[in-house]
């Protein structure tokens, strides 16, 4: 059973407009979420996090929404570039867990089209 | 530059050879992993390593065999491997046990693997 869900596999977006990705988890236990970006044949590298004491963090054109009460968080990307065209993976974790790795989602296909 | 660096980025291997994928940390960190990940299928853990001590081994195949000897080094010696083996094995390191954690992880570049 996935504890941590991104539905859609991948999305296509035209430069300059907004991106959004969505994440779903079901362990309300989870109080820290990040995204992760991954291009072809790279590692993933981190892009953005929040903590599950907010429900808004912002850097740049990257904002990461949170709705716990719905288990929802979502990242938008504004304006989208083609640079931003990557897999995007949805990761949650327990803060202060030790070692406990954090859970993946499958991740989504982000193309953005010039 | 993440500060984790694995090798070889990729390897082509038969299902009789033993061969081994290298991953070094220069972070300071005290927990490493193996990570696969295979076409459409979410990142697997395979492995997780805390204070050079195995803590976690995901249900994986004994034809994977880690090895951890320092907390900046991670071994996976890999020996019979099947086709469907063939994946990117990414490593991540995070600060780990004694921290305030957020569970943060660094990844490598990966070693893409092809199993004959």
């Amino acid at each position: 059973d996935q504890q941590v869900k991104q539905n859609s596999p991948s999305l296509s977006v035209q430069e300059g407009r907004i991106s959004i990705l969505n994440c779903d988890y079901t362990n309300s236990m989870f109080d820290y979420f990040l995204w992760y970006k991954k291009y072809p044949a790279e590692g993933p590298t981190f892009l953005i996090s929040i903590s599950s004491i907010k429900d808004k963090n912002e850097d740049g054109r990257f904002t990461v929404f949170l709705n716990k009460s719905a288990k929802h968080l979502s990242l938008h990307i504004v304006p989208s570039q083609p640079g931003d065209s990557a897999v995007y993976f949805c990761a949650a974790s327990l803060v202060n867990s030790g070692n406990t790795p954090l859970v993946f989602g499958k991740g989504t296909r982000l193309s953005v089209i010039a | 530059e993440t500060g984790v660096t694995q090798t070889p980025r990729h390897l082509v291997m038969g299902m009789t050879n033993k061969k081994s994928l290298k991953c070094e940390q220069h972070l300071g960190h005290n927990a490493m992993y193996w990570y696969k990940q295979s076409a459409k299928k979410p990142l697997e853990l395979m492995f997780v390593y805390s204070l050079e001590e195995r803590v976690e081994n995901n249900s994986v195949p004994s034809r994977f065999s880690p090895e951890c000897p320092n907390s900046s080094h991670l071994f996976l010696h890999l020996h019979t491997l099947q086709p469907e083996d063939s994946a990117l094995y990414l490593c991540a390191s995070t600060l780990g046990p004694g921290t305030v954690n957020t569970g943060e992880l660094f990844f490598g570049e990966g070693s893409r693997l092809t199993v004959l």
